[in-house]
């Protein structure tokens, strides 16, 4: 069957520093990749996704990886910030389904 | 900026009984999903609506559950019998097309806290 899951179920950083979080996959047939960050209390909120035929995407202070080889996906925030601190989830879904299949969350701690 | 809404925030009720929880998509969305998630757990997929019919549904998505959407802006999730593993946050997403192609861009309410006790 198909399976996220994430490496670290927490991460802390310093404010200013760069903040990474990865996930491995196992369903090789997804069409796409997505991060999502939760707030407490709120619904998950898209990120960016990328596709499974790229290897890396840009965002506003963040990009992600993917390597298929290894069936990695990361997520890194450039200059992480207090409002950063939040349960991230990478999910991958499929263009056929439309429904994500979520992995079990980082809980990133943003530390003044 | 538009918003996916969910009503209400909260739902306490009694095991076997029945609950509707409501969802107002994006106005231009055209696919609806319902997820939930238990305390501290992982966010599941439960089923998801397209052009008024289930496209796909999970194992948890029992003869239980069931989605609507009566008119042309409200979707929702009932729950005909609760059960104490029901209890859990119920989210509502929704997503739009983008050039003729589903967008993986979606977008989520804040949620229902069901409490059955």
């Amino acid at each position: 069957g198909e399976s996220v899951g994430l490496h670290l179920p927490t991460l802390s950083v310093q404010e200013g520093d760069n903040s990474i979080i990865n996930c491995a996959y196992s369903n090789s047939a997804s069409d796409y990749f997505i991060w999502y960050k939760q707030e407490s209390g709120k619904g998950p909120q898209f990120i960016i996704d990328i596709r499974s035929n790229m290897d890396k995407r840009q965002g506003q202070r963040v990009t992600v990886l993917l390597n298929k080889t290894v069936k990695h996906l990361s997520l890194q925030i450039a200059a992480t910030q207090p409002g950063d601190s939040a349960v991230y989830f990478c999910a991958e879904t499929n263009t056929n389904a439309g429904k994500s299949t979520f992995g079990d969350g980082t809980t990133l701690t943003v530390k003044p | 900026e538009p918003e996916v809404t969910q009503t209400p925030s909260h739902q306490v009720t009694q095991m076997g009984q029945e609950v509707i929880l409501r969802c107002v998509p994006i106005s231009n969305h055209l696919y609806f999903y319902w997820y939930r998630q238990i305390l501290g757990q992982k966010v599941e997929f439960l089923v998801s609506f397209y052009n008024n019919e289930i496209s796909e549904k999970s194992e948890i998505f029992d003869d239980q559950f069931s989605v609507e959407r009566p008119d042309g802006s409200n979707f929702t999730l009932k729950i005909r019998s609760t059960k104490l593993e029901d209890s859990a946050m119920y989210f509502c997403a929704s997503t739009r097309l983008q050039g003729g192609l589903w967008n993986t861009e979606a977008f989520f309410g804040q949620g229902t806290r069901l409490t059955v006790v």
